[in-house]
Formats: C-alpha cells, structure tokens, sequence
C-alpha cells in the first residue's frame, strides 16, 4: 500500500484558495489518488478522485504532476464550513478494501 | 441523493455486554464495510463484505465482531462482549464497487458507542 505524507494542519482565511499536498512517492502504475474531508463526529465523504493531470468537479481541483509522486487539491474561494480534516488516500478501483487506510489528514482551519 | 444510514446514533452499554449496530446502506451498493474511530484517532478499516460473505478483515476485527446482512437492506456490526477500548465511532460504509474507485465508499454519520 502506497504511503502518503501531508501536513498536520494548515489555517486559510474565507475567500482565500487552499492547497493541500500530499506525497505518496511509492504509488504504483494502477494507483488512483482520492481526497477525502471528515467534519467533526461525521464519517468521512468522498471530494475527488484522479489518476493523472488536473481534475476538476464542482468543489474541489486536483493537480497531479507528470511523475503522479505527490498531488494538490485545490479549494477555491473557502468558506467557514471548509473546516475539516483532509485526507489523502492512494489506491485502485479493483483493490483491497485495506487501501482505505486513512492517515492523520491535514486539519484545515478556516479563520473569518 | 442516497445516503447510507445507521442507528443508533449513541450506544450505551456495561462492559461485557452485547451490542448491535446497524447500517442501511444505499440500496444498490454491493461492498459493504464498517470501519472505527476512536476519538482523536484515525479512521480503522475493520471488514469488507461481499456477496454475503466476508472479503476482508483487519486485525482489530478478532472474534468478538461479527457481521450480517439479514435481509436485503441491514448490515449490521455485532461485538459480542464488549470491552471498554471498544468505546469508538463506528462508520458503515457502502459501495457499487470495490477498492478505491470514483464510486467508492459512501460513508453513513456513524455510531458513537460508549462502552462503560
């Protein structure tokens, strides 16, 4: 299972855009990269997916860099409710259901 | 847009007894898995579930836990005899496919349950 790294915390103010980055050096060929968001006492909800390039839905991006060893995702213009943990997750569709091992995340704080 | 759902919100129980914690999962959703987290922890893979039998388990899931899917809509999370390190949020989670897929893994808002 690929390892991922990203930051403990980071705080953004409303309206700003936020980047999170995460690594996961060791992703294999068949790897997808997904980012998850959990608010406090909720299960964790699916953001976005993508395997190469840029992806883009309707809240959030995902820039992935030719060598796919690291990936960014990219909230726009965030608001108060953007407060959540984020977690980055690498893994495949026909995989093991263990790939859903979700590390510490990144805590973002939206700060009025 | 479907939702996977659990009861109850908040369990309470004694040491040593058992409890059930139940999921609906969205209903043409064919993988089904229950996950744990412990309060300021991460989130727990515990077992995937599949075509009625179980396709994978950690090793938090020992033989206390035990999983069904009675009828056509439940999933449900038994622990037999609880301890208090079993005092977590328990998320049922479904989905179409398997693995890490763009359909994956529709969380329900989880059960607290409160092991005194």
């Amino acid at each position: 299972l690929a390892k991922t790294t990203q930051p403990i915390s980071m705080d953004s103010y409303e309206g700003q855009e936020v980047n999170i980055t995460c690594s996961h050096n060791n992703i294999a060929t068949n790897d997808y990269i997904t980012w998850y968001q959990q608010f406090p006492s909720q299960g964790p909800r699916f953001i976005i997916q993508g395997y190469k390039t840029k992806v883009t839905n309707e809240v959030a991006s995902l820039f992935i860099p030719a060598d796919r060893k690291s990936s960014t995702l990219s909230l726009p213009r965030v608001s108060l409710s953007d407060t959540a943990v984020y977690y980055c997750l690498v893994g495949t569709p026909s995989g093991s259901a263990r790939q859903l091992t979700f590390g510490s995340g990144t805590q973002l704080t939206v700060l009025p | 847009e479907p939702e996977v759902t659990q009861t109850p919100s908040h369990q309470v129980t004694q040491m040593g007894q058992e409890v059930i914690l139940r999921c609906v999962p969205i209903s043409n959703h064919l993988y089904f898995y229950w996950y744990r987290q412990i309060l300021g922890q991460k989130v727990e893979f515990l077992v995937s579930f599949y075509n009625n039998e179980i396709s994978e388990k950690s090793e938090i899931f020992d033989d206390q836990f035990s999983v069904e899917r009675p009828d056509g809509s439940n999933f449900t999370l038994k622990i037999r005899s609880t301890k208090l390190e079993d005092s977590a949020m328990y998320f049922c989670a479904s989905g179409f496919r398997g693995g890490l897929s763009t359909d994956t893994q529709y969380f329900g808002p989880g059960t607290r349950l409160t092991v005194l």
